[in-house]
């Protein structure tokens, strides 16, 4: 069974940082582009970044681009993501996401999501 | 950046009448759509993927169509497990992208 669980959220005044995680089983991780999605409070689903089976091709969100960075660890099945620079509009339940079939770019597969608040 | 439209923001329906949804893609993305359903509170869910494929554990009620840059998603007799709301994806071309969503209520 696919599970995905996120790690690290809280509350986190602007300007400052913080590094989510997300715990991956039941597949073979290193095969898999996995993706962190982002839902702000009663908004709707916003793609934040994707980061390659390998690590070698990312891609982000304008709205992020220069102050998060995906990163993953093939051998602890984990995916992350480093937020800097944080900024109110950044507040969301975040969630990992990933397909069921290799190569694919939709989701079957979704985390419970972490939620980041980012207040002063 | 590819932009996602869907229409109408929300719509009410009485149960048993049917339901079309549209999504508009600013380019081509050819079959590379998929729907999500989302309940309040809850993770969203993969409903369609391949403009028309249906996800494992949806009702044969649930028909996606389109291609290109034009993608209907129909509810042929609405049921009230089925108020959510709905949102397109397009992953034909990075940056993926969703669209705003629909809310489906039940009258």
């Amino acid at each position: 069974e696919v599970q995905l669980l996120e790690s690290g959220g809280g509350l986190v005044q602007p300007g400052g940082s913080l590094r989510l995680s997300c715990a991956a089983s039941g597949f073979t991780f290193s095969a898999y582009v996995m993706t962190w999605v982002r839902q702000a409070p009663g908004k709707g689903l916003e793609w934040v970044s994707s980061i390659s089976g390998t690590g070698d091709n990312i891609y982000y969100a304008d709205s992020v681009k220069g102050r998060f960075s995906i990163s993953r660890d093939n051998s602890k099945n984990k995916l992350f993501l480093q937020m800097n620079s944080l900024r109110v509009e950044d507040t969301a339940v975040y969630y990992c996401a990933t397909p069921k079939y290799i190569g694919t770019g939709y989701f079957d597969y979704w985390g419970q999501g972490t939620l980041i608040s980012v207040s002063s | 950046e590819m932009v996602m439209t869907q229409s109408p923001g929300t719509l009410s329906v009485s149960p048993g009448q049917r339901v079309t949804l549209s999504c508009r893609a600013s380019q081509s993305v050819g079959s590379n759509l998929a729907w999500y359903q989302q309940k309040p509170g809850q993770v969203p869910r993969l409903l369609i993927y391949g403009a028309s494929t249906r996800a494992t554990g949806f009702p044969a009620r649930f028909s996606g169509s389109g291609s290109g840059t034009e993608f209907i998603l129909t509810i042929s007799s609405l049921q009230s497990e089925d108020s959510a709301v709905y949102y397109c994806q397009q992953y034909n071309d990075w940056p993926w992208t969703f669209g705003p969503g629909t809310k489906v209520e039940i009258k």
